[in-house]
């Protein structure tokens, strides 16, 4: 039943080596977020797709990077992780203006 | 630049006791609003929504928002929580400039005192 799906559901990485996380979805929703959620903090935007155009925030990290290989699949790559990105990275899905479905998330340890 | 404010961090209740939390945001476009909740260690769950219409919103588990456009504000409200509220409570609003963007409050602690 689960319509968005993160892997892994943890991640343990050593500082400076590259990991990607996944996304996919079985709504055919064409919008994918990817939201970084710190402890107690609220789930923020790290960039989306819009279809196929993909959109950056302003602040967002050149060491985080997206691909979207089609409607289904998306993956967020850190190129060089610091131990500042320990976080809950969240993928999220939406139909243009709808509401949107979260997956459980990932969370990403940096040691 | 759009943002989302909610003004009550953490917030403890007695069970039964009514609830409201504060949600504001700035954005002078057509908004579509958002409650989420988040139950400890478990993904965002929808709350309720509004797109347009009656601005006095009904969501699941006996939650409701009110929209009012001049305040830009859309509280959430229960009249009787339970110990099983006890959650984040995360105010969202999408926006439309040339893209939809997603953006969420900083969040609301709640903890029901059983």
């Amino acid at each position: 039943d689960a319509m968005v799906i993160q892997n892994p559901r943890y991640q343990v990485t050593q500082f400076g080596k590259p990991v990607t996380l996944s996304c996919s979805q079985t709504l055919n929703h064409n919008v994918m977020y990817w939201y970084q959620q710190k402890s107690s903090q609220a789930p923020k935007l790290l960039f989306h797709y819009y279809d196929k155009d993909f959109n950056n925030e302003a602040d967002t990290p050149d060491n985080f990077q997206s691909r979207r290989p089609n409607t289904s699949f998306c993956f967020l790559d850190i190129r060089s992780p610091g131990l500042g990105d320990t976080a809950m990275y969240l993928c999220a899905t939406s139909r243009d203006r709808a509401e949107a479905f979260f997956g459980q998330g990932t969370r990403l340890t940096v040691v | 630049a759009q943002s989302v404010s909610q003004h009550n961090h953490h917030v403890i209740l007695s069970e039964a006791a009514s609830l409201e939390l504060g949600c504001n945001y700035s954005y002078g476009g057509t908004v579509n609003l958002f409650w989420y909740v988040q139950y400890p260690g478990q993904h965002l769950q929808l709350l309720l929504k509004y797109f347009s219409g009656d601005p006095l919103v009904k969501g699941i588990k006996g939650f409701e928002a009110e929209f009012i456009k001049s305040k830009f504000s859309f509280n959430l409200r229960k009249p009787s929580v339970q110990w099983s509220d006890t959650a984040e409570y995360f105010c969202a609003v999408i926006t439309y400039s040339g893209t939809y963007k997603y953006i969420f409050g900083t969040g609301t602690r709640l903890k029901v005192l059983a």
